[in-house]
């Protein structure tokens, strides 16, 4: 069964600081990878998604991950981050097949400060 | 081309209460899933469903939870004799059908239900 582990519930940084959001995942077949940004009282948006091909994914707001398949993990960086920013962060995981749902994991507090 | 539309957006119920959400998926969207946020954690998959099939409905709740996506008409979550318990944010995605490039999943602004 398929299951996603962010690693760190809450990330505070500093303004124009880099960072790197956690996520691994479990999965006995090939997998779609993708990264959701939630801010406060809304829905969620996608940052990026890891489908094929090039493992260094470029998403929205400056945002990228690298797919590892050796170490079954996505995680999500960015050089430096704004107080826009903040906001909930999940990385989910769906197997590449057909009738499967996407997994979340429980999501990371990404808290940027002046 | 409007995204996915879910409503009400808030809804409060009294204890015992019935709760119905709806979402409207995205026009060419067969696919529809409802996940639950309940307060500090992540989203919890519920059902997922195609036009007039149940597809995977692993994480519902046996009692009192249903949902339908008919052929005309919003998907809708059915919440019977609601209990405090049930208070979270619903949302709704949606997906085109087939895989590979097609799998990204489109999330509504979710409804966000109070049982009181």
């Amino acid at each position: 069964a398929q299951s996603v582990t962010q690693l760190d519930s809450q990330v505070p940084v500093f303004e124009e600081a880099p960072v790197e959001l956690r996520c691994n995942y479990s999965s006995s077949v090939s997998v779609y990878l993708f990264w959701y940004v939630q801010y406060p009282n809304q829905g969620l948006q996608l940052l990026l998604k890891y489908l094929s091909g090039s493992t260094l994914v470029k998403g929205i707001n400056g945002f990228e991950a690298e797919f590892n398949k050796s170490q079954t993990s996505f995680h999500l960086r960015k050089p430096s981050v704004h107080i826009s920013d903040t906001a909930e962060y999940f990385c989910a995981v769906k197997e590449g097949q057909a009738g499967t749902a996407l997994i979340f994991g429980k999501g990371t507090t990404l808290s940027v400060s002046s | 081309n409007a995204g996915v539309m879910q409503n009400p957006r808030h809804l409060v119920r009294r204890r015992g209460q019935e709760a119905r959400l709806r979402c409207s998926p995205m026009k060419g969207h067969s696919h529809v899933y409802w996940y639950r946020q309940l307060p500090e954690e992540g989203l919890k998959f519920m059902v997922y469903l195609q036009k007039e099939n149940i597809i995977d409905e692993s994480g519902m709740p046996k009692e009192r939870f249903s949902a339908e996506f008919p052929k005309e008409g919003p998907s809708i979550l059915r919440i019977q004799q609601v209990v405090r318990g049930d208070s979270a944010a619903y949302f709704c995605a949606s997906s085109p059908p087939g895989t590979g490039m097609n799998t990204e999943a489109f999330f509504g602004q979710g409804t966000r239900l109070t049982v009181v």
